[in-house]
């Protein structure tokens, strides 16, 4: 059975600094890989997926995520953070024909002036 | 493009009584539409797939008796919660996945459905 490590609940951080968000999966085939973004009481709103081909995956609003085969790892980066991505992040994973989610813990990510 | 929205976006309902929740698909037709619910602080954990004309596919340890699911349309899922109690107060939150060959990779989400029962 798939599952989704978001290692950390909480990442504060200052404005126009970098940020990574870490998450790790496991499954036993291979996986598609998403990074969703939730800002408070909205859906869920896609930054970013991984299919197949490249590893490095850039998303919109200047993410980007690596999928590292060999670590299980798929860790979300933004080379300088506004405030305005201050959200909650859900790493998500599935596998075969994609359809089924499976959904990290999140995390919080707190932008500060 | 690519937009899903849900109806209503809270409700507030007695113990006992039941509520409908609609999803819809606004601008494609959604081959599957799924479920999630999210408890405070907490992530989503899928309830149910929903497949046009077919009966939803429940998740283990969801009730079907309780949430029922009813995808009659290309563009239109319902999730009715029966004899709501307190317990059952959540965000529930839909997902449709485009008819379109390469959608079967991107699931859209709306906005969620914020249910307290009192």
């Amino acid at each position: 059975a798939q599952s989704v490590t978001q290692l950390d609940s909480q990442v504060p951080v200052f404005e126009e600094a970098p940020v990574e968000l870490r998450c790790n999966y496991s499954s036993s085939v291979s996986v598609y890989l998403f990074w969703y973004v939730q800002y408070p009481n909205q859906g869920l709103q896609l930054l970013l997926k991984y299919l197949s081909g490249s590893t490095l995956v850039k998303g919109i609003n200047g993410f980007e995520a690596e999928f590292n085969k060999s670590q299980t790892s798929f860790h979300l980066r933004k080379p300088s953070v506004h405030i305005s991505d201050t959200a909650e992040y859900f790493c998500a994973v599935s596998e075969g024909d994609g359809n089924k989610l499976v959904f990290g813990a999140g995390t919080i990510l707190r932008v500060k002036s | 493009g690519a937009v899903v929205s849900q109806h209503p976006s809270w409700v507030i309902c007695k113990s006992g009584t039941s509520v409908k929740i609609e999803c819809r698909s606004l601008d494609f037709q959604a081959t599957t539409m799924f479920w999630y619910r999210q408890f405070p602080k907490q992530s989503l954990m899928l309830m149910a797939t929903s497949n046009e004309g077919s009966k939803a596919t429940y998740e283990q340890g969801v009730e079907k008796d309780k949430f029922l699911i009813n995808h009659a349309s290309l563009t239109l899922s319902t999730l009715t919660v029966t004899s709501a109690h307190p317990e059952d107060s959540s965000f529930y939150i839909c997902s449709a996945t485009p008819n379109s060959a390469g959608g079967a990779y991107e699931q859209y989400f709306g906005p969620g459905t914020r249910l307290t029962v009192t």
